[in-house]
């Protein structure tokens, strides 16, 4: 069963506007990543925030993580045409180092031009 | 540069038929993952591995087999009894022992297999 899942399913936005996309799961985990996937492609690692972190940035990137909510949210500001993708969150499972990775139902984000 | 190679990246089977799909990583990673996606959705484990010789059933096991022989392969056999078997498969790989000890997943570009 997936541990993971994303909301919304699918979002469509201006370029420039913020996008942000929502993760909840089930049981505690380790830590918790999120993946970008161009259609037909591969997955991309984003980010990773540890359990005992409730913030973290990269670029133009902002998680959020709510372990007593369980849940995340991923922030893309400024967003793209390029950043068009579906985005996936994953989270592992203790103890530490077992590596099992979960993945969500994923959110589609469009970006228009 | 070091990585995850998938093969063959499409792949056309007729029913009743096994087919292997390949995966090869240079990463010096000790963990193996495939993972299957259907359209619209994410992605489900079917086996892991977490050192050579040996791994464990994920969510979805059933009709496929895998063998981890080496480090750096862990091919994926989808045999006759899956009986729902067209998908994009996704072979990943993570640490310890390689580039990332973080526990990020680095994927394979992907098999799309389908059954005719």
């Amino acid at each position: 069963s997936q541990q993971g899942e994303e909301d919304p399913q699918a979002l469509s936005i201006q370029e420039g506007e913020n996008a942000t996309m929502n993760c909840s799961y089930k049981t505690s985990i380790n830590n918790l990543q999120w993946y970008r996937q161009n259609s037909g492609r591969g997955l991309v690692h984003l980010i990773l925030i540890r359990s005992n972190e409730r913030e973290k940035h990269s670029g133009r990137l902002r998680v959020t993580l709510d372990t007593s909510k369980k849940s995340s949210s991923l922030l893309i500001t400024a967003s793209r045409a390029a950043d068009t993708a579906s985005y996936f969150c994953a989270t592992d499972f203790p103890p530490p180092g077992t590596y099992k990775y979960i993945f969500g139902t994923g959110t589609r984000l469009k970006v228009l031009a | 540069d070091g990585g995850i190679t998938q093969s063959p990246k499409y792949l056309f089977r007729k029913e009743g038929q096994n087919v292997t799909l390949s995966c090869e990583q240079n990463l010096n990673h000790d963990a193996m993952y495939w993972y299957r996606q259907d359209p619209g959705q994410g992605l489900r484990l079917i086996y892991y591995s977490q050192i050579v010789n040996d791994f464990q059933k994920g969510d979805i096991a059933e009709g496929y087999s895998v063998s981890r022989e080496k480090k750096e392969s862990f091919p994926l056999t989808v045999t006759s009894a899956q009986k729902n078997p067209t998908a994009f498969y996704l072979c990943a790989s993570t640490g310890p022992g390689g580039r990332s000890d973080t526990g990020e997943l680095f994927f394979g570009e992907g098999s799309r297999l389908t059954v005719l």
